[in-house]
């Protein structure tokens, strides 16, 4: 059965610098993962998707993802923050041919002025 | 498309009251999903049909919550009766390719 970890429930950045957002996965088959951003009072938004094509995926809004297979992990990036990106981020698995999504349990990321 | 749509975006009613809430998916989704998202329990999967058939209803809590899909176009999560710790906010998503789209939530206060 596939699973979510997302190692931080909160990460504070300062506005212009790099964001790093961490997820890992478990799964029994080549998943397919995404990232959802939720903004206050929102509903969720794909960001991006990795569905076994590159394993560099990039989304909207400058993030992006790499897909690394051998550390079970799908981290989350973005070079320069910006005070918009201030949300909760969701890691999501889903194994082939099962109907169902993963979710995790969310990282909030707040930014620092 | 306008997207997923969910009626009423907020809900007030006291305790014991029944509660419906609906869901018009994206024309030609053929998945539909039901979340419930509190502080304490964070993003929770209700229940989802695929093709209007309900195909997993594990995580409806309890007897008082039922959902429905009559048609391709329409879905409602029923409580009844309502209780405080119903109190959350509540999505629907739905899907043909595997990526979900979520609808703006309801969030309904249980008083």
């Amino acid at each position: 059965a596939q699973s979510v970890t997302q190692l931080d429930s909160h990460v504070s950045v300062s506005e212009g610098t790099p964001v790093l957002l961490r997820c890992n996965y478990s799964s029994s088959y080549s998943p397919s993962l995404f990232w959802y951003v939720q903004h206050p009072n929102k509903g969720l938004q794909l960001l991006l998707k990795y569905t076994s094509a590159a394993t560099l995926v990039k989304g909207i809004n400058g993030f992006e993802a790499e897909f690394k297979k051998s550390e079970t992990s799908f981290h989350l990036t973005k070079p320069s923050a910006h005070m918009s990106d201030a949300a909760e981020y969701f890691c999501v698995v889903s194994d082939p041919g099962d109907d169902k999504i993963i979710f995790g349990k969310g990282t909030r990321l707040h930014i620092l002025p | 498309d306008a997207g997923v749509i969910q009626s009423p975006r907020h809900e007030v009613t006291e305790m014991g009251q029944e509660v419906t809430l609906r869901c018009k998916p994206i024309s030609g989704h053929d998945y539909l999903f039901w979340y419930r998202q509190t502080m304490m329990r964070g993003l929770e999967l209700l229940i989802y049909f695929n093709n209007n058939v309900p195909i997993d209803d594990s995580g409806m809590p309890e007897d008082r919550f039922s959902a429905k899909m009559p048609n391709a176009s329409f879905s409602t999560l029923k409580i009844q009766p309502s209780e405080p710790r119903d109190s959350a906010v509540y999505f629907c998503a739905s899907t043909s390719t595997g990526e979900q789209y979520f609808g703006p939530g309801t969030r309904l206060t249980v008083t």
